[in-house]
């Protein structure tokens, strides 16, 4: 069954420590995503990679670091520089239907920071 | 840079009812538009998507949506809603500059709330 799995569902952490979340995708997609989804804000980019061993910056990248080795795996690590670090993460990846690239979401991470 | 705006923050309506969620986007050239889903629960997923070609686009579970250039505007309508469509409903622009990394920039969201 193809799919993006998130885990875990839910992430609870003292402030002043890193946290990782992992992100895992078996559809072969090339390109995948962070996005943060905070109430009234709706998703915000943090940062996407299109092939391996690249990645960008997003709109709110300060705070966060990610890797991408593998094509299948995009873990974001929430660093102990991030403000507000308590929000609901979601993970997407991309794939190319004739000119058109269509985003598909994992179920998310809700990350608490206390 | 593009930006999305999505006024309509919570809507509230009873079962058959007609709905039109509002979605204007700040970008003059050529972009891609979307709608996604989140039924409570549930992954986001895909409800309908702005290419090119005929404006009015049709998507899952009987939405719409018209692509109107002159007025930056990809507003969802559904001539007669359900109670299992409360979700939140979020609109997404791909601007030209961003075509080949694919970077969604996506409205607030609204929050549609159905009452049997």
């Amino acid at each position: 069954d193809g799919g993006i799995t998130q885990s875990p569902k839910y992430l609870f952490r003292k402030e002043g420590q890193n946290v990782t979340l992992s992100c895992e995708q078996n559809l072969n997609h090339d390109a995948m995503y962070w996005y943060r989804q905070d109430p009234g804000q709706g998703l915000r980019l943090i940062y996407y990679s299109q092939i391996v061993n690249d990645f960008q910056k997003g709109d709110i990248a300060e705070g966060y670091s990610v890797s991408r080795e593998k094509k299948e795996s995009f873990p974001l690590t929430v660093t102990s520089a991030q403000k507000n670090p308590t929000a609901f993460y979601l993970c997407a990846s991309s794939t190319r239907t004739g000119s058109f690239y269509e985003q598909y979401f994992g179920p998310g991470t809700r990350l608490t920071v206390t | 840079a593009q930006s999305v705006s999505q006024h309509n923050h919570h809507v509230i309506l009873s079962e058959a009812a007609s709905l039109e969620l509002g979605c204007n986007y700040s970008y003059g050239g050529t972009v891609n538009l979307f709608w996604y889903v989140q039924y409570p629960g549930q992954h986001l997923q895909l409800l309908l998507k702005y290419f090119s070609g005929d404006p009015l686009v049709k998507g899952i579970k009987g939405f719409e949506a018209e692509f109107i250039k002159s007025k930056f505007s990809f507003n969802l309508r559904k001539p007669s809603v359900q109670w299992s469509d409360t979700a939140e409903y979020f609109c997404a622009v791909n601007a030209r500059e961003n075509f080949g990394n694919e970077k969604l920039t996506f409205g607030t969201g609204t929050r549609l709330t159905i009452i049997p």
